[in-house]
């Protein structure tokens, strides 16, 4: 398996600002993945992001709105800008793991709350 | 496309009773199939798994049996406890045309165990 450690765990922003949420892999891993969990909903892919390219995003969801960075095997970031109401939910990133690939291994989570 | 179909909640059982989940599933494929649990204020744990038909997934006194002729994964458990009060994803797992595995969830049981 992996550890995958999110920064930070929570926070309460104003509108129309911006957050950038990280994801820590204790293993070099290919594949990494960004969720979003409205409250009471199930998860959301957001975008696959794969280490050297950009990040392919689904339907719905757009760079502007969510820019990725993926600098090296271990890392990544999900910026959440702009932000409304609407985007309060629960972030997730997940790792798929070389050893396991039709496995993913997800982080705490980061409950972002937008007033 | 692929799809996930789980049992709505909440589910409210007394400590010890028998817990039934289900879960199925459509795919055009050979998917794998999962079970996340995600307790209050955390991410989701990989619960159990199975990659082909009649495999039995089991952990912590959870099972499932990949069922491909009722294309069903129902999680069970014989005795639960309060500590499973937490919320239950089935997902499945399938390779894309570009070589990555893509996960499709369900919407979530939430289960609530009393003592």
């Amino acid at each position: 398996s992996a550890v995958i450690s999110q920064k930070p765990s929570r926070d309460i922003c104003q509108r129309g600002t911006s957050l950038t949420i990280q994801c820590q892999v204790d293993s070099q891993v290919t594949m990494m993945f960004w969720y979003r969990q409205q409250p009471g909903q199930s998860l959301t892919l957001i975008a696959t992001a794969n280490q050297g390219s950009e990040a392919t995003y689904e339907s719905g969801f757009v760079i502007d709105k969510f820019p990725i960075s993926r600098p090296n095997l271990t890392f990544s970031t999900l910026t959440v800008s702009n932000m409304s109401p609407e985007d309060s939910s629960i972030y997730l990133c997940s790792v798929e793991i070389p050893a396991k690939r039709s496995e993913q291994y997800f982080g705490p989570g980061t409950r972002l709350t937008v007033t | 496309g692929n799809s996930v179909t789980q049992m709505e909640g909440p589910v409210t059982l007394s400590e010890e009773a028998f817990l039934t989940i289900n879960c199925t599933y459509t795919a055009t494929g050979y998917p794998s199939l999962f079970w996340y649990v995600q307790y209050p204020g955390e991410g989701l744990q990989l619960l159990l798994k199975a990659t082909k038909a009649d495999d039995k997934g089991s952990n912590k006194g959870f099972e499932a049996t990949y069922r491909k002729e009722t294309t069903s994964f129902h999680l069970e458990k014989g005795s639960v406890q309060v500590s499973d009060s937490a919320v239950y994803f089935c997902a499945l797992s399938d390779p894309t045309t570009s070589g990555t595995y893509k996960y499709i969830f369900g919407t979530g049981t939430r289960l609530k165990v009393l003592a």
